[in-house]
């Protein structure tokens, strides 16, 4: 079965350092999407994109996050300068209609 | 925006028997709800969606129930088995984004 994958599963890094998270959506996918949870606490929409550009962003996507799809297979997700607060599971989610969203298994990122 | 209200945030049911998790929401422009089953180190996984020109959906033991008109939706379990022990999330969807309820922890008891 088609799945999401994400990669890392656990990134540690140190306060203002950029992270890249990455994520392979499901091949015939159009739709792609980042959410993040902070322990303890709801799922949060962070950015939609579609048709190679952001279709929908959340008051958390400032301009330290920036979302990429370099090669028509990845779909990254930039953080510049990380605070402890960004310590959260980023989730990649993909769909094929702008519907059904299938979640990967999430990239646990610590920042120290 | 969209706010998704969850209830319980925990659920502990015998093996057997039937387990029901409400959310409510506020934006009457939602037009599609999903549900969302989470086990430990895992992604949310899809179990079942429902869209807004539907009263109710089943899939086998799990079924999904809207009131459009009172904002609720419901999911319902029957016959829980053990491995339907995990976080259940309920979410609303107006636009492109997902709004997701605080997540409701089912512990089947065997």
């Amino acid at each position: 079965e088609p799945e999401v994958t994400q990669t890392p599963s656990h990134q540690v890094t140190q306060m203002g350092q950029e992270v890249i998270l990455r994520c392979v959506p499901i091949s015939n996918h159009l739709y792609f999407y980042w959410y993040r949870q902070i322990l303890g606490q709801k799922v949060e929409f962070l950015v939609s994109f579609y048709n190679n550009e952001i279709s929908e962003k959340s008051e958390i996507f400032d301009d330290q996050f920036s979302v990429e799809r370099p090669d028509g297979s990845n779909f990254t997700l930039k953080i510049r300068s990380t605070k402890l607060e960004d310590s959260a599971m980023y989730f990649c989610a993909s769909s094929e209609e702008g519907v059904s969203a299938f979640f990967g298994q999430g990239t646990r990122l610590t920042v120290v | 925006g969209e706010n998704v209200e969850q209830h319980p945030s925990t659920l502990s049911v015998q093996e057997g028997d039937s387990a029901v998790i409400k959310c409510t929401y506020s934006d009457s422009a939602s037009n599609y709800f999903p549900w969302y089953k989470q086990e430990l180190g895992k992604g949310p996984q899809l179990i079942i969606d429902i869209r807004s020109n539907v009263g109710e959906k089943k899939d086998q033991r799990i079924a999904v129930t809207l009131n459009k008109t009172a904002k609720h939706f419901s999911l319902h379990i029957t016959e829980t088995q053990p491995e339907d022990s995990a976080v259940y999330f309920c979410a609303a969807r107006p636009g492109y984004k997902l709004s997701f309820g605080a997540g409701t922890t089912v512990t089947v008891r065997a």
